[in-house]
């Protein structure tokens, strides 16, 4: 059963950098083609998707933030992390890590999301 | 980035109702498109894939169809369970965009 969970700090101020980790169970991203994502959403909003690491340690960006972003794993391929520097409100959004396959495809299962708020 | 345009942005419909929502992307995507249901204060959930391909345990009274830049979702015999939010996703080119939704509500 593969699931996934997102934590975080949950309220943050303005310029300082977000830490949020995607904790998952019923794959390992060291089985090739494995991807795990981050998108987020602000409330009542759409989705915005943000970066993604592979099996391989390859790492992508949404161009429009990749100056701000940065996405890395655990050794034991059960963790994926997201830094977001420089937060300011419009970083507030529930954030979400899921999974996909390598290739064209879509994100097959989703953590539950973590609410964070930019506040000073 | 390519970007998806979704309507309606809500709907209204009566159990047993058949609803369509349509997607259109500003250049082909070549199928590679996605929709997700998502109810409040739950993360999104995959319903087709590929256009036209229905995910596991998903009721087929959900059904995918279009090519090209049209897309659309429908679903049969509309049930209660169904109120939600409607995405749709290009994943065909990088970065993935997504629809800004559908807020389907019972009339």
């Amino acid at each position: 059963q593969v699931t996934l969970k997102e934590s975080g700090p949950g309220m943050l101020q303005p310029s300082k950098t977000l830490s949020l980790t995607c904790s998952f169970s019923g794959f390992s991203l060291s089985t090739s083609g494995m991807v795990v994502s981050w998108i987020r959403q602000p409330s009542g909003k759409s989705l915005e998707w943000l970066a993604a690491i592979d099996w391989d340690g390859d790492k992508y960006y949404n161009p429009s933030l990749k100056s701000r972003l940065t996405v890395s794993k655990d050794t034991s391929n059960t963790q994926v992390f997201l830094k977001i520097t420089s937060v300011d409100t419009a970083d507030t959004a529930t954030y979400y890590c899921a999974r996909r396959r390598v290739g064209i495809t879509p994100f097959d299962y989703w953590g539950q999301g973590v609410m964070v708020t930019v506040s000073s | 980035d390519i970007q998806m345009t979704q309507s309606p942005a809500s709907l209204s419909a009566s159990l047993g109702e058949t609803v369509t929502i349509e997607c259109r992307a500003s250049e082909d995507i070549y199928n590679g498109l996605a929709w997700y249901q998502q109810k409040p204060g739950k993360s999104p959930q995959l319903l087709i894939y590929n256009a036209n391909s229905l995910h596991t345990g998903v009721p087929s009274r959900f059904s995918g169809s279009g090519s090209g830049t049209q897309y659309s979702l429908k679903i049969n015999s509309l049930q209660s369970e169904d109120v939600a939010s409607y995405f749709c996703q290009q994943y065909y080119d990088y970065p993935d965009t997504f629809g800004a939704g559908t807020k389907l509500e019972l009339k």
